[in-house]
């Protein structure tokens, strides 16, 4: 099982909601990572976990809110968005990033906040 | 701060042909990792092909090569007998070796392959 699996696919929400993108991995890796990717951009770095720690936080406003349960699963809890945040959301995950391996996305979560 | 620069947005290219996308960075680590990406339109990010700067040995996987020169800090791909399901983004990335476990992306080419 090479997969990281993300829920949902799509997303529409209201400014006031709450919600919350899911990722999955059963390849045993110890990273996991969320990106932002704007249309016609390339993906930037919000968080990173290691080892189900917290590692790196790029600056992520508050509204965004990272949540690492277990090693396979990663959330990212949404509150009070602003319309410049629809976006696709890329989970990946790899092995370990100190050896430089090879990070594996997921297909994302298509964002439209109204 | 690392900065990776793909200087071409679009490239076309015939299918069985050869097609070389080119990617600069700046660093000033002695040590770190190169990948090249590719994202079509089903949105995925699938790993192309990866080179750790120590290694001069140019990484190669089938059709796909890279060029790696790190004293002109350049790291080209070809690909060689394009297929139409080559058409996608591809993205350029760099990490560097200190297990900050980042990686920092070009703004990527567009590459269309042409029956």
């Amino acid at each position: 099982d090479t997969e990281v699996t993300q829920t949902p696919k799509h997303l529409v929400m209201g400014m006031t909601n709450k919600k919350s993108l899911k990722c999955e991995q059963h390849m045993g890796h110890r990273a996991m990572y969320w990106y932002k990717q704007k249309a016609k951009k390339p993906p930037e770095l919000m968080f990173v976990y290691s080892y189900e720690k917290l590692s790196i936080n790029e600056s992520v406003p508050s509204r965004f809110s990272p949540e690492c349960p277990n090693s396979s699963l990663l959330n990212l809890h949404l509150h009070a968005l602003q319309p410049e945040d629809s976006a696709l959301y890329l989970c990946a995950s790899s092995l370990s990033g100190r050896r430089g391996t090879e990070a594996f996305f997921g297909q994302g979560t298509r964002l439209t906040v109204v | 701060a690392q900065t990776v620069t793909q200087s071409q947005p679009e490239m076309s290219v015939q299918e069985a042909e050869t097609v070389t996308l080119s990617c600069t960075y700046d660093t000033s680590e002695s040590n770190y990792y190169l990948f090249w990406y590719k994202q079509p339109p089903s949105r995925q990010m699938i790993l192309v092909i990866r080179q750790e700067a120590y290694k001069q040995q140019n990484a190669t996987e089938n059709r796909f090569s890279v060029n790696f020169q790190k004293a002109a800090k350049s790291f080209s791909l070809k690909i060689s007998d394009s297929q139409l399901g080559d058409t996608a983004m591809y993205f350029c990335a760099f990490m560097k070796h200190d297990g900050s476990e980042k990686l920092v992306f070009g703004k990527g080419t567009k590459l269309t392959v042409n029956p």
